[in-house]
């Protein structure tokens, strides 16, 4: 299975900043998936990235709230602009490998609390 | 909407017992499942799943069973552990995009 780390693994930010979000996976994949997990809640997809192409957003999720990145096969950036007290939540990558149908591979997380 | 459901929030069993956590769906279209598990800090590890062509799927301690009429699927595990403590997800996806929707999870305690 795909090793995903994420970058930073946590912050806390003041309300009005942005902070971009680093997945890196160990091998090439195509399909790259941006969750959400706020407290208490299940995970959520915000976006699906595939590289060379615009990111596909989920309903309730805009580009220029959550612009992402994906400049290649083992790499993406997802950024929370402008965040509110409400952005705070855990923010997790995901991999497709190709391999196994539908399964995927999650990083570890990023934990953004915001004053 | 939700369109996957843990009814449960948390489930406490004593070690070597079964464990057994449920989860509903309201699409039709969804037409396969996954049963994932995560630790505090961690993100969410995959344990199984199953095909909707399929009613049961087993692997080792874990057996995941569909219940299509009824939109229904269940995780078994026996015996449980007390390193299974953990909070349990399960997803559903359809139509081959990728996209996981995901329940509310249930954390599972399995005491000593």
């Amino acid at each position: 299975s795909a090793v995903i780390s994420q970058k930073p693994s946590r912050d806390i930010c003041q309300r009005g900043t942005s902070l971009t979000i680093q997945c890196q996976v160990d091998s090439q994949v195509t399909m790259m998936f941006w969750y959400r997990q706020q407290p208490g809640q299940s995970l959520t997809l915000i976006a699906t990235a595939n590289q060379g192409s615009e990111a596909t957003y989920e309903s309730g999720f805009v580009i220029d709230k959550f612009p992402i990145s994906r400049p290649n096969l083992t790499f993406s950036t997802l950024t929370v602009s402008n965040m509110s007290p409400e952005d705070s939540s855990i923010y997790l990558c995901s991999v497709e490998d190709g391999l196994s149908y539908n399964e995927q591979f999650f990083g570890p997380g990023t934990r953004l609390t915001v004053l | 909407d939700q369109q996957v459901k843990q009814n449960s929030p948390s489930l406490s069993v004593q070690e070597g017992r079964i464990s057994i956590l449920n989860c509903d769906y309201t699409n039709s279209m969804f037409d396969y499942f996954l049963w994932y598990k995560k630790y505090p800090a961690e993100g969410p590890t995959f344990l199984i799943s199953i095909s909707s062509i399929k009613d049961k799927n087993e692997d080792g301690r874990f057996t995941v069973f569909l219940n299509k009429s009824a939109k229904h699927l269940s995780l078994h595990i026996v015996p449980s552990q007390p390193g299974d403590s953990a909070v349990y997800f399960c997803a559903a996806s359809g139509g081959n995009t990728g996209k996981l929707i995901f329940g509310q999870g249930t954390t599972l305690q399995v005491k000593p």
